[in-house]
């Protein structure tokens, strides 16, 4: 069974950094692109990122591009997303999804980003 | 960036019921592999969202079969042929045919009348 884990959200000020994790199972990790997907309160889902199978191809939304890392440690089977500079337009929950037609989800983490 | 555009935004239905939501792309969604990559997403209240339909028609596993999905090109649709309590939440459809960025409809609010 396919599992994907998120942590690491939580309460941050503005202008500060986060990282979220995303643990994987039940499928051969590295052979999978993989993405982040956020949802503001009450709002729809957003692409913020996407990673290749070995991490030699990361592309960014134009919102976070130059603000957020994405990577990949497939020893571990696990994807992560650095995120610095938070203002509160990145307050949502963040969902990290399996292949490039993200047939998995996890079930998210959230980020609030307030003073 | 291919936009989706996604309506109703709201659909009030009586259980049992047929229910149909429209997808429509700014672009072509036929990838030059010939495949068309428009996927459809149910999100229940409180819940992570659940993909339903991959490749414009094709149901994934456990999906009951009154789910279904046509269209081509750039008009889709994702139709509920009787809906049942369990089917409310938002819907999205979702373009992975000319990505980076994937993108999403609005989402389409299906409640029971």
């Amino acid at each position: 069974e396919v599992q994907l884990v998120e942590s690491g959200g939580g309460l941050i000020q503005p202008g500060g950094s986060l990282r979220l994790s995303c643990a994987a199972s039940g499928f051969t990790f590295s052979s999978y692109w993989m993405h982040w997907v956020r949802q503001a309160p009450g709002k729809g889902l957003v692409w913020v990122s996407r990673i290749n199978g070995d991490g030699s191809s990361t592309t960014y939304a134009d919102s976070v591009k130059g603000r957020f890392t994405i990577s990949r440690d497939n020893a571990e089977n696990t994807l992560y997303l650095e995120m610095n500079s938070l203002t509160a337009d990145d307050t949502a929950v963040y969902y990290c999804t399996r292949g490039s037609n993200c047939v998995d989800w996890g079930q998210g983490t959230l980020v609030t980003v307030s003073s | 960036d291919v936009v989706m555009t996604q309506s109703p935004l709201s659909l009030p239905v009586t259980l049992g019921q047929p229910a149909s939501i429209s997808c429509r792309s700014s672009q072509s969604l036929v990838h030059s592999d010939g495949n068309t990559y428009l996927n459809w997403f149910q999100q229940r209240p409180g819940q992570s969202p659940r993909r339903l339909i991959y490749k414009v028609s094709n149901r994934d596993s456990g999906v009951p079969d009154r789910f279904s999905g046509s269209g081509s090109g750039t008009d889709f649709t994702l139709k509920i042929s009787r809906v049942e309590a369990e089917d409310v939440g938002i819907y999205y459809c979702m373009q992975g045919t000319h990505w980076p960025p994937i993108t999403f409809g609005q989402g389409t609010r299906l409640q029971i009348k």
